[in-house]
């Protein structure tokens, strides 16, 4: 089993659709949890970090992170053409958070219709 | 400010040839990251450098790979010997102090082809 877990897709959505993408992980251990977004032949670029368990809001994005399931979410509200990218979960490989070197996930590739 | 810095952004190479990825980080980031990125998947850890120390190289796949980061700014990742398994994205992240709350922040990446 890998330590991160995330269904590669595609997703598709219409314009204005909730975006529900998902993350699971093994290591208990684990305490900050990211969000990255990556445009195609780009970096990927930080979107919502959370550090222990509960939720965070930024515009339209909310993260949430449930450590008892090891699962984490991120919701895009009304979504927009420009939000077609793909997302990584990531965590930092260290235990407790004290090195910052991450584990993504395989990201998950969105695109929004207009 | 400037961001991450990746050359060059493109590198064909031949196999068992000899080649080096260079990574310009933010200025005053201590951290440095070297990633692997394949198509269809996440980045992959590869090394981590705090300062001029590498801190963490547990991800280097093999002898082949060796990085490089000797004033503690710019970093050179070099591989010898590519095979075509070699080819990937690889992508170069800088943060301020490398702890496990920083973001890293990751440049646009260097695509290199093996043939």
């Amino acid at each position: 089993q890998k330590e991160v877990e995330q269904d590669p897709g595609p997703l598709s959505v219409p314009e204005g659709a909730i975006v529900s993408l998902n993350c699971t992980y093994s290591n208990s251990a684990f305490q900050y949890f990211m969000w990255y977004r990556q445009y195609s032949r780009k970096g990927p670029e930080l979107l919502m970090y959370t550090y222990s368990s509960g939720n965070k809001e930024d515009g339209r994005f909310t993260a949430q992170v449930d450590k008892s399931s090891k699962y984490i979410s991120l919701f895009i509200r009304d979504s927009q053409p420009s939000d077609s990218a793909t997302y990584l979960c990531a965590m930092p490989g260290a235990p407790g958070g004290s090195q910052g070197n991450l584990i993504f996930g395989k990201g998950t590739k969105l695109s929004v219709k207009p | 400010g400037a961001g991450v810095s990746q050359t060059p952004s493109n590198k064909v190479t031949e196999k068992g040839k000899y080649v080096e990825l260079r990574c310009d980080p933010i200025s005053g980031h201590t951290a440095l990251y070297w990633y692997r990125q394949s198509l269809g998947q996440g980045p992959e850890f590869l090394i981590y450098f705090q300062g001029t120390g590498a801190a963490d190289d547990s991800g280097l796949p093999n002898d082949r790979f060796f990085a490089v980061r000797p004033e503690g700014s710019v970093s050179t990742l070099k591989i010898q010997r590519t095979e075509r398994g070699d080819s990937a994205v690889y992508l170069c992240a800088s943060s301020l102090k490398g702890l496990g709350g920083d973001t890293q922040y990751f440049g646009p990446g260097t695509r290199l082809t093996v043939l």
